[in-house]
């Protein structure tokens, strides 16, 4: 079981908007540790997509957008595009394990 | 253009050894904090280790700590992981992945992974 929590799955047709949750406690987004997403597509290397918590990388279209509040922090994609078809992941750092933790990972379908 | 390479894997009897390599080019080796991040077939992805840039600040997931050993050579850019006493929950694709420079900074480049297989 990962330490940060995320929903299995989510899906979404061409055009529409989706979220995705990340869920952590007291030791680690609680704690203000920054959040970061990733994106990868099955039998590539992962990709940053967000960095510390709603930042993105160059080249990472505005479609894509984070936010962390308290325990929580949520992935949003908007215009939805097939090519986003991917599995996503949050990421951050625990202060109990004393080391950075990744949610459970999930996969977005584009209907 | 930065680059991350790992090398290194392959098929490994349970209970064997292993060392993975993870060189690096395009960026000042040295200043940076690099990680290993490991991804067992069909799962997601789970923190193996990491190394500060002067490698005398060492980091274990609990599930590798006493069997993995990290280390880097600054003058090679080149980082290391050598496995001990692997086990087959231990197969699985690994990244070198290398932090971004503020505290508990993303990943922000990625090897594109070595495959560890362990079986008998």
């Amino acid at each position: 079981q990962s330490v940060l929590t995320q929903p299995p799955s989510v899906s979404g047709a061409p055009g529409q908007r989706v979220t995705i949750s990340c869920t952590g406690s007291s030791s680690n987004l609680g704690a203000g540790y920054d959040v970061h997403w990733y994106q990868q597509v099955p039998g590539t290397a992962p990709k940053l997509l967000i960095f510390g918590n709603s930042n993105r990388p160059s080249g990472v279209p505005d479609r894509f957008s984070g936010s962390k509040s308290g325990t929580s922090a949520s992935l949003a994609i908007t215009g939805l595009q097939a090519e986003d078809e991917a599995d996503y992941y949050c990421q951050s750092y625990d202060s109990s394990l004393s080391g950075r933790v990744f949610g459970g990972g999930t996969k977005l379908t584009v209907l | 253009e930065v680059q991350l390479v790992e090398s290194g894997g392959g098929l490994v009897q349970p209970g064997g050894s292993l060392r993975l390599s993870c060189a690096t080019s395009g960026f000042s080796f040295s200043n940076y904090i690099i990680h290993w991040v490991r991804q067992a077939p069909g799962k997601g992805l789970e923190y193996v280790s990491g190394i500060n840039t002067k490698g005398d600040s060492i980091y274990y997931a609990n599930s590798v700590k006493g069997r993995f050993t990290i280390s880097r050579d600054n003058s090679k850019n080149t980082l290391y992981l050598q496995m001990g006493s692997l086990r087959v929950d231990d197969m699985a694709v690994y990244y070198c992945a290398r932090a971004r420079v503020e505290s508990y900074g993303g990943y922000d480049y990625w090897g594109q992974g070595t495959l560890v297989t362990v079986s008998s």
